[in-house]
Protein backbone atom coordinates (compact mmCIF):
# COMPACT_ATOMS: atom_id res chain seq x y z
CA UNK A 1 0.00 0.00 0.00
CA UNK A 2 2.31 2.73 -1.21
CA UNK A 3 -0.97 5.43 -0.42
CA UNK A 4 -0.61 8.99 -1.44
CA UNK A 5 2.18 9.33 -4.40
CA UNK A 6 3.15 12.49 -5.95
CA UNK A 7 5.57 13.03 -8.87
CA UNK A 8 7.65 15.49 -9.44
CA UNK A 9 9.03 16.20 -5.92
CA UNK A 10 10.60 19.24 -7.65
CA UNK A 11 10.04 21.61 -10.63
CA UNK A 12 11.95 24.17 -12.17
CA UNK A 13 9.74 25.76 -14.46
CA UNK A 14 10.12 28.96 -16.71
CA UNK A 15 7.41 31.93 -16.74
CA UNK A 16 4.83 30.60 -19.97
CA UNK A 17 5.20 27.00 -19.11
CA UNK A 18 3.14 24.43 -18.63
CA UNK A 19 3.09 21.07 -16.97
CA UNK A 20 1.30 18.90 -14.82
CA UNK A 21 1.75 17.47 -11.23
CA UNK A 22 0.65 13.91 -11.15
CA UNK A 23 -1.31 12.57 -7.53
CA UNK A 24 -2.19 8.65 -6.98
CA UNK A 25 -3.79 6.91 -4.54
CA UNK A 26 -4.00 3.46 -4.14
CA UNK A 27 -6.35 2.93 -1.34
CA UNK A 28 -9.63 3.51 -3.81
CA UNK A 29 -10.86 7.21 -1.47
CA UNK A 30 -13.45 8.86 -3.55
CA UNK A 31 -12.32 12.52 -2.34
CA UNK A 32 -9.05 13.75 -3.75
CA UNK A 33 -8.04 17.42 -3.44
CA UNK A 34 -4.95 19.75 -4.41
CA UNK A 35 -3.63 22.22 -1.57
CA UNK A 36 -0.87 24.91 -1.96
CA UNK A 37 1.35 25.52 0.76
CA UNK A 38 3.39 28.86 0.67
CA UNK A 39 5.34 30.41 2.95
CA UNK A 40 4.16 31.67 6.42
CA UNK A 41 0.87 30.39 4.90
CA UNK A 42 -1.33 27.14 5.92
CA UNK A 43 -2.57 25.05 3.06
CA UNK A 44 -4.72 26.16 1.00
CA UNK A 45 -7.15 24.25 -0.95
CA UNK A 46 -7.07 24.57 -4.84
CA UNK A 47 -9.27 22.30 -6.55
CA UNK A 48 -10.90 18.70 -5.31
CA UNK A 49 -12.75 15.59 -6.42
CA UNK A 50 -15.57 13.92 -5.02
CA UNK A 51 -15.61 10.91 -7.09
CA UNK A 52 -14.30 9.95 -10.83
CA UNK A 53 -15.82 12.70 -13.50
CA UNK A 54 -16.41 15.20 -10.65
CA UNK A 55 -14.41 18.17 -9.92
CA UNK A 56 -14.99 21.51 -8.01
CA UNK A 57 -13.10 24.33 -7.60
CA UNK A 58 -11.43 25.75 -4.12
CA UNK A 59 -10.21 28.79 -2.68
CA UNK A 60 -7.44 29.50 -4.96
CA UNK A 61 -8.66 28.15 -8.43
CA UNK A 62 -7.02 30.61 -10.90
CA UNK A 63 -4.16 29.21 -13.23
CA UNK A 64 -4.94 25.50 -12.57
CA UNK A 65 -7.02 23.01 -14.24
CA UNK A 66 -7.57 19.01 -12.93
CA UNK A 67 -9.37 16.11 -13.90
CA UNK A 68 -10.67 12.70 -12.80
CA UNK A 69 -11.28 10.16 -14.98
CA UNK A 70 -9.97 7.27 -12.84
CA UNK A 71 -10.42 6.55 -8.79
CA UNK A 72 -7.22 6.42 -8.57
CA UNK A 73 -5.87 9.69 -10.49
CA UNK A 74 -5.87 13.13 -10.11
CA UNK A 75 -3.62 15.07 -11.81
CA UNK A 76 -2.96 19.14 -11.55
CA UNK A 77 -2.38 20.78 -14.53
CA UNK A 78 -0.52 24.40 -14.90
CA UNK A 79 -1.39 26.42 -17.88
CA UNK A 80 0.98 28.79 -17.70
CA UNK A 81 2.87 28.94 -15.08
CA UNK A 82 3.41 32.62 -13.28
CA UNK A 83 6.01 33.31 -10.24
CA UNK A 84 3.28 33.17 -8.05
CA UNK A 85 2.57 29.93 -8.74
CA UNK A 86 5.69 28.97 -7.20
CA UNK A 87 4.76 27.30 -3.89
CA UNK A 88 4.68 23.58 -2.02
CA UNK A 89 1.75 21.75 -3.73
CA UNK A 90 0.27 18.86 -1.81
CA UNK A 91 -2.23 16.28 -2.87
CA UNK A 92 -4.59 14.60 -0.14
CA UNK A 93 -7.40 11.88 -0.60
CA UNK A 94 -10.25 10.45 2.06
CA UNK A 95 -13.06 8.05 1.83
CA UNK A 96 -15.21 10.75 1.84
CA UNK A 97 -15.02 14.13 2.34
CA UNK A 98 -16.29 14.25 5.52
CA UNK A 99 -14.65 15.26 8.49
CA UNK A 100 -14.81 12.01 10.10
CA UNK A 101 -12.14 10.43 7.47
CA UNK A 102 -8.78 10.87 8.01
CA UNK A 103 -7.37 12.90 5.09
CA UNK A 104 -3.75 11.14 3.83
CA UNK A 105 -1.74 13.32 2.19
CA UNK A 106 1.25 12.68 -0.39
CA UNK A 107 5.09 13.94 0.18
CA UNK A 108 4.55 16.96 -1.67
CA UNK A 109 5.80 18.90 -4.97
CA UNK A 110 8.00 21.96 -4.53
CA UNK A 111 7.59 23.96 -7.73
CA UNK A 112 9.66 26.79 -8.30
CA UNK A 113 8.61 28.91 -11.47
CA UNK A 114 11.34 31.66 -12.89
CA UNK B 1 -16.73 32.39 6.10
CA UNK B 2 -14.38 30.32 8.45
CA UNK B 3 -11.35 31.55 9.89
CA UNK B 4 -7.97 29.52 11.99
CA UNK B 5 -5.38 32.04 14.02
CA UNK B 6 -2.77 30.47 15.56
CA UNK B 7 -1.15 33.52 17.31
CA UNK B 8 2.76 31.51 18.00
CA UNK B 9 4.61 31.66 15.00
CA UNK B 10 7.46 29.37 16.63
CA UNK B 11 7.97 28.12 20.00
CA UNK B 12 10.67 25.47 21.98
CA UNK B 13 10.53 23.17 24.51
CA UNK B 14 12.55 20.89 26.21
CA UNK B 15 13.13 17.06 25.44
CA UNK B 16 11.32 15.74 28.92
CA UNK B 17 8.57 18.68 28.88
CA UNK B 18 5.47 19.79 28.44
CA UNK B 19 4.31 22.68 25.93
CA UNK B 20 0.79 24.13 24.86
CA UNK B 21 0.78 25.80 21.46
CA UNK B 22 -2.16 28.41 21.09
CA UNK B 23 -5.14 28.11 18.24
CA UNK B 24 -8.18 30.24 18.24
CA UNK B 25 -11.09 30.49 15.06
CA UNK B 26 -14.10 31.96 14.24
CA UNK B 27 -17.41 30.58 12.59
CA UNK B 28 -20.63 30.88 13.14
CA UNK B 29 -21.53 26.94 12.23
CA UNK B 30 -22.77 24.69 14.77
CA UNK B 31 -21.41 21.10 13.72
CA UNK B 32 -17.53 20.77 12.53
CA UNK B 33 -14.51 19.16 13.37
CA UNK B 34 -10.91 20.66 14.33
CA UNK B 35 -7.77 18.94 13.87
CA UNK B 36 -4.11 19.54 14.73
CA UNK B 37 -1.45 18.15 12.25
CA UNK B 38 2.21 17.55 12.15
CA UNK B 39 4.49 18.67 9.35
CA UNK B 40 7.89 17.24 9.72
CA UNK B 41 10.78 18.59 8.08
CA UNK B 42 10.38 15.83 5.49
CA UNK B 43 7.40 17.67 4.87
CA UNK B 44 4.45 15.21 5.01
CA UNK B 45 1.64 16.35 6.73
CA UNK B 46 0.17 13.77 9.33
CA UNK B 47 -2.27 13.81 11.67
CA UNK B 48 -2.01 14.19 15.44
CA UNK B 49 -5.90 14.41 17.05
CA UNK B 50 -8.94 15.46 15.83
CA UNK B 51 -11.95 16.89 17.60
CA UNK B 52 -15.84 16.73 17.03
CA UNK B 53 -17.28 20.31 18.44
CA UNK B 54 -20.30 18.48 19.84
CA UNK B 55 -18.37 16.36 22.31
CA UNK B 56 -17.47 18.49 25.36
CA UNK B 57 -14.77 15.33 26.05
CA UNK B 58 -11.01 16.82 25.09
CA UNK B 59 -9.54 14.38 22.49
CA UNK B 60 -6.18 12.71 23.65
CA UNK B 61 -4.31 10.66 21.73
CA UNK B 62 -0.94 9.28 23.86
CA UNK B 63 1.20 12.22 24.58
CA UNK B 64 -1.13 14.75 22.49
CA UNK B 65 -4.40 15.84 24.23
CA UNK B 66 -6.67 19.05 23.36
CA UNK B 67 -7.87 21.59 25.06
CA UNK B 68 -11.35 22.69 23.91
CA UNK B 69 -13.14 25.52 24.66
CA UNK B 70 -16.28 26.03 22.58
CA UNK B 71 -17.94 29.08 24.01
CA UNK B 72 -14.10 30.85 23.69
CA UNK B 73 -13.42 29.26 20.20
CA UNK B 74 -9.86 28.04 21.44
CA UNK B 75 -8.38 24.83 20.69
CA UNK B 76 -4.95 23.99 22.18
CA UNK B 77 -2.33 21.53 21.93
CA UNK B 78 -0.75 19.65 24.75
CA UNK B 79 1.69 17.54 24.24
CA UNK B 80 3.17 16.34 27.27
CA UNK B 81 7.05 14.36 27.59
CA UNK B 82 7.83 16.05 24.79
CA UNK B 83 10.38 14.10 22.49
CA UNK B 84 13.01 15.59 19.33
CA UNK B 85 10.96 13.61 17.04
CA UNK B 86 7.94 16.06 18.03
CA UNK B 87 10.57 18.97 16.01
CA UNK B 88 7.74 19.80 13.62
CA UNK B 89 5.80 22.43 12.19
CA UNK B 90 2.22 22.20 14.00
CA UNK B 91 -1.30 23.42 11.93
CA UNK B 92 -4.85 23.59 13.32
CA UNK B 93 -7.62 22.88 10.84
CA UNK B 94 -10.70 23.47 10.55
CA UNK B 95 -13.79 21.66 8.91
CA UNK B 96 -17.64 22.06 8.75
CA UNK B 97 -19.49 18.84 8.95
CA UNK B 98 -21.83 18.33 6.44
CA UNK B 99 -20.75 20.27 2.56
CA UNK B 100 -17.69 21.98 3.38
CA UNK B 101 -15.09 19.60 1.80
CA UNK B 102 -12.32 21.41 2.76
CA UNK B 103 -9.85 21.34 5.46
CA UNK B 104 -8.85 25.47 6.38
CA UNK B 105 -5.67 25.63 7.86
CA UNK B 106 -4.11 28.15 10.24
CA UNK B 107 -0.59 29.59 9.53
CA UNK B 108 1.47 27.23 11.34
CA UNK B 109 3.71 27.20 14.52
CA UNK B 110 6.87 25.83 14.14
CA UNK B 111 7.96 23.66 17.24
CA UNK B 112 11.33 23.10 17.99
CA UNK B 113 12.08 20.55 20.78
CA UNK B 114 15.69 20.79 22.21
CA UNK B 115 17.81 18.02 23.97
Amino acid sequence: NAGVTQTPKFQVLKTGQSMTLQCAQDMNHEYMSWYRQDPGMGLRLIHYSVGAGITDQGEVPNGYNVSRSTTEDFPLRLLSAAPSQTSVYFCASSYTPTPQETQYFGPGTRLLVL
Amino acid sequence: AQTVTQSQPEMSVQEAETVTLSCTYDTSENNYYLFWYKQPPSRQMILVIRQEAYKQQNATENRFSVNFQKAAKSFSLKISDSQLGDTAMYFCAFMMQGGSEKLVFGKGTKLTVNP
